[in-house]
């Protein structure tokens, strides 16, 4: 079975420009998490999805930061402008219907880097 | 709002000692608690889960609710134990939220 799949892996960017990461999740996963992890720090949840709908968006940074998940499937998280501070590793996860909340299945991450 | 803390950022231990990572939380409900490791150049996945009650790669976790504290335990390291590990707690009553603490690296030396 194929896991959670993330792309790019790396990104390198100039502050200010656009940058976008996107999500595949596990098969028949209907729940789909983005995370931000910093350097030294454990994951923090941005926004979570019940198939096509965000259902918890409040620690998303709506100034610069939007994501959608059209048709409820693959998905995908947006930054514009990038700042230094958005420099981090961004976590896609998944989980299935009917399991508890807290078992999750995690992509290899997007690595971003803000020069 | 829940926490869960993690007070050692890195552990070093040798390999064949014991390994106690310890891990606090607050939160005032019926917490669910879990043990996520993450190996060199692996993603982070799932160890065990409270509720199960089981000692996955010989690591166990008791909940202690009277000191809020989800400790995971091995015996004897080894040394393929070297990772990343974070405790996480689910609450369903806090809009269904995965919180994880800050983590700490595991190193077992020969």
């Amino acid at each position: 079975e194929a896991g959670v799949v993330q792309s790019p892996r790396y990104k390198i960017i100039e502050k200010k420009q656009p940058v976008a990461f996107w999500c595949n999740p596990i098969s028949g996963h209907n729940t789909l998490y983005w995370y931000l992890q910093n350097l030294g720090q454990g994951p923090e949840l941005l926004i979570r999805y019940e198939n096509e709908e965000a259902v918890d968006d409040s620690q998303l940074p709506k100034d610069r930061f939007s994501a959608e998940r059209l048709k409820g499937v693959d998905s995908t998280l947006k930054i514009q402008p990038a700042e230094l501070g958005d420099s981090a590793v961004y976590l896609c996860a998944s989980s299935p219907a009917g399991t508890t909340g807290g078992e999750l299945f995690f992509g290899e991450g997007s690595r971003l880097t803000v020069l | 709002a829940q926490r869960v803390t993690q007070p050692e950022k890195l552990l070093s231990v040798f390999k064949g000692a014991p390994v106690e990572l310890k891990c606090n939380y607050s939160y005032s409900g019926s917490p669910e608690l879990f043990w996520y490791v993450q190996y060199s150049r692996q993603r982070l996945q799932l160890l065990l889960r409270h509720i199960s009650r089981e000692s996955i790669k010989g690591f166990t976790a008791d909940l202690n609710k009277g000191e809020t504290s989800f400790h995971l335990k091995k015996p004897f390291a080894q040394e393929e134990d070297s990772a990343m590990y974070y405790c996480a707690l689910y609450a369903q009553a806090a809009g269904n939220k995965l919180t994880f603490g800050g983590g700490t690296r595991v190193l077992v030396k020969p």
